[in-house]
């Protein structure tokens, strides 16, 4: 069965301090997407990355840089130099099956961070 | 691009009526919406998959009779909540995919019910 789990509940950082917010997967699909979202207290989930499973390059954009391993089924999210507008719910979440398919996102539990200045 | 709206942001109804919430995807067109809801501090829950011009797949568990969910074209999807009750309060947050390749949703800014 597919499962997203980010194990950490909370996390709490100084400003400019790096911070990694792990996520890990389980599908039994060779094909499937990876995604995270980022919600801050105004409730609306902000697309950050878009994954596929044939695609295990890392990304870098700006400050925030994401680490795909399938080897340990993990799909990690780095914030470099925080901010306090980095403070928000992240939520990973998984899609399976291949393009043109209805398929569910199925999300993790959510990670609060919480950036203090 | 990919933006999607929901109105209202914010409703507080009484027991018994029903509400109307509606979600556009307002510079695509979107074959597939999805509604979600969320408690205070928890995850998303999929209520139901909406695909225009069909009738909406409901998650196990959710009332398809208590939630309807009518998707009458490629950028509107409505979730109306029949007599509500204060269980139902809670934060509804809408998605849409354009198109069936791109599998990315794009979220709505969300719409909290309180049923008093």
């Amino acid at each position: 069965a597919q499962k997203v789990t980010q194990a950490q509940t909370e996390i709490s950082v100084v400003e400019k301090e790096d911070v990694t917010l792990d996520c890990v997967y389980e599908t039994r699909d060779t094909t499937y997407y990876l995604f995270w979202y980022k919600q801050p207290p105004s409730g609306e989930l902000v697309f950050l990355i878009r994954r596929n499973s044939f695609d295990e390059q890392n990304e870098i954009s700006g400050r925030y840089s994401w680490n795909f391993q399938k080897s340990t089924s993990s799909f990690n999210f780095t914030i470099t130099a925080s901010q306090v507008v980095d403070s928000a719910v992240y939520f990973c979440a998984l899609s399976e099956g291949s393009s043109g398919g209805y398929n569910k996102l199925i999300f993790g539990a959510g990670t609060r961070l919480a950036v203090h200045p | 691009g990919a933006v999607v709206s929901q109105h209202p942001s914010r409703v507080i109804c009484k027991s018994g009526t029903s509400v109307k919430i509606e979600c556009r995807s307002l510079d695509f067109q979107a074959t597939t919406m999805f509604w979600y809801r969320q408690f205070p501090k928890q995850s998303l829950m999929l209520m139901a998959t909406s695909n225009e011009g069909s009738k909406a797949t409901y998650e196990q568990g959710v009332e398809k009779d208590k939630f309807l969910i009518n998707h009458a074209s490629l950028t509107l999807s409505t979730l109306t909540v029949t007599s509500a009750h204060p269980e139902d309060s809670s934060f509804y947050i809408c998605s849409a995919r354009p198109g069936t390749v791109e599998e990315t949703q794009y979220f709505g800014p969300g719409t909290r019910l309180l049923v008093l």
